[in-house]
């Protein structure tokens, strides 16, 4: 069955220091990827995806996250943290055979100034 | 162009009574999923909606039941409320199933649903 792993599921991180939230996923077959970030009671917005092209992605707020099809990861690193940065971030994935988007467990972000 | 709504933003309800949760889609989209959100669980998929017909389900009871309305507005139901079933639940739209560059989720901000 396919699922989608985030193996920490809390990371603190100093303000101004670089970041990496890890991410794999169960299947190496055609993939859609996404990072989701969700601040304090609101819904998810999305940072950014990877469907295609260069596995290298570019989102939202300096994040950007590389796509490893042989190590079936996506992980998301952005190099110099803000304390706006607080937040829970679910990667997703979406099998192309199989229209349902699933979420990873979720990892919250905390900056400390 | 509004946002996904829903409605209410908080609930609270017994344990055996039955609640009814609404989505209104961004105008255009077709499809609605929803989801449960809990601590350490993240997102659970319930079901999506694309047409009035459920494409996907979940691995959910079937105390949980859902459905599209012809203007695209979803419902979410439970029957039967436990403790357990106390979380937020999200709304999803996206303009069509169908693969493409437009591949991407719109959340509502949720129901904070708490059975007590």
């Amino acid at each position: 069955a396919q699922s989608v792993t985030q193996l920490d599921s809390q990371v603190p991180v100093f303000e101004e220091a670089p970041v990496e939230l890890r991410c794999n996923y169960s299947s190496s077959v055609s993939v859609y990827l996404f990072w989701y970030v969700q601040y304090p009671n609101q819904g998810l917005q999305l940072l950014l995806k990877y469907l295609s092209g260069s596995t290298l992605v570019k989102g939202i707020n300096g994040f950007e996250a590389e796509f490893n099809k042989s190590q079936t990861s996506f992980h998301l690193r952005k190099p110099s943290v803000h304390i706006s940065d607080t937040a829970e971030y679910f990667c997703a994935v979406k099998w192309t055979s199989y229209d349902k988007v699933i979420f990873g467990p979720g990892t919250s972000l905390s900056v400390i100034p | 162009k509004a946002g996904v709504t829903q409605t209410p933003r908080y609930l609270i309800k017994t344990r055996g009574q039955q609640v009814t949760l609404s989505c209104s889609p961004i105008s255009g989209h077709r499809s609605v999923s929803w989801y449960q959100q809990t601590p350490g669980q993240g997102l659970q998929f319930l079901f999506e909606y694309f047409s009035e017909t459920q494409r996907n389900k979940g691995n959910f009871p079937g105390r949980f039941s859902g459905r599209q309305f012809s203007n695209s507005r979803s419902e979410m139901n439970v029957s039967t409320l436990e403790l357990g079933d106390s979380a937020l639940y999200l709304c999803a739209s996206s303009p069509t199933i169908i693969q493409g560059n437009d591949e991407k989720l719109f959340f509502g901000s949720g129901t904070q649903l708490s059975v007590l």
